[in-house]
């Protein structure tokens, strides 16, 4: 089966580092995507891995290890307005799409003062 | 700027009306694709299209169907609506490695 987990809810403190982490078992991987969600807004892309390591863009990076089949987001220096749902979701292999994700349920973040 | 704009940001009607849902893209994309978000299920593709009159089915098809008659249009149909489609419905447009949100339709059947 195909199953992507990522932790419900998360709080953190102004000015602080959060780790969100994803966990995934898919058919075949092709690339690991994060976006980030405001409440009643679209999704909005964040980052893309594919191969193992740190991505880095500004104050948010992104880490793959394709064996162990884990993922994480770190944001650093939290401002408030990433208070938001951070979505993680996986691109397999089947199914004959280009470009066809898998989504998680999404990790609500909510930034305190 | 990328932009995806569908046709209604609220939407209500009653139970066995027929509903079209409208998206559009301005970026030529081949790809494009329909979710709905639930709370506590995430986003599920409900019917993808890579081409022009070209469809597949999504994770959850069934009482949904899509037509693709121009390259920049994608269009959700609720041949029947039920009041378990009631939801937000997503559609987007993609390259390879990047998906763009338009800011959805919460459709309400009653």
């Amino acid at each position: 089966g195909q199953n992507i987990d990522q932790p419900t809810e998360m709080t953190a403190t102004e000015g602080a580092i959060v780790q969100i982490n994803c966990t995934y078992q898919t058919s075949g991987f092709n690339g690991l995507f994060w976006y980030q969600q405001h409440a009643g807004e679209a999704p909005t892309f964040l980052s893309y891995n594919v191969l193992d390591g740190l991505e880095e863009k500004g104050r948010f990076s992104s880490f793959l290890s394709r064996s162990k089949g884990y993922s994480y987001l770190l944001l650093k220096e939290l401002q408030m307005k990433d208070s938001a749902s951070y979505l993680c979701a996986v691109r397999g292999t089947s199914g004959g799409a280009t470009n066809k994700l898998i989504f998680g349920t999404g990790t609500l973040l909510a930034v305190q003062p | 700027d990328v932009k995806v704009t569908q046709s209604s940001r609220y939407l209500v009607k009653r139970t066995g009306e027929k509903v079209f849902l409208e998206c559009v893209q301005d970026m030529d994309h081949e790809n494009m694709f329909w979710y709905r978000q639930d709370p506590g299920l995430g986003l599920r593709l409900i019917y993808f299209s890579y081409d022009v009159k070209m469809k597949e089915k999504g994770d959850i098809p069934e009482g949904y169907s899509v037509s693709r008659e121009k390259k920049e249009r994608f269009s959700l149909i609720l041949e029947s609506a039920s009041t378990n489609q009631t939801s937000m419905y997503l559609c987007a447009s993609g390259l390879r490695n990047e998906q763009f949100f338009g800011p959805g339709t919460r459709l309400t059947v009653l």
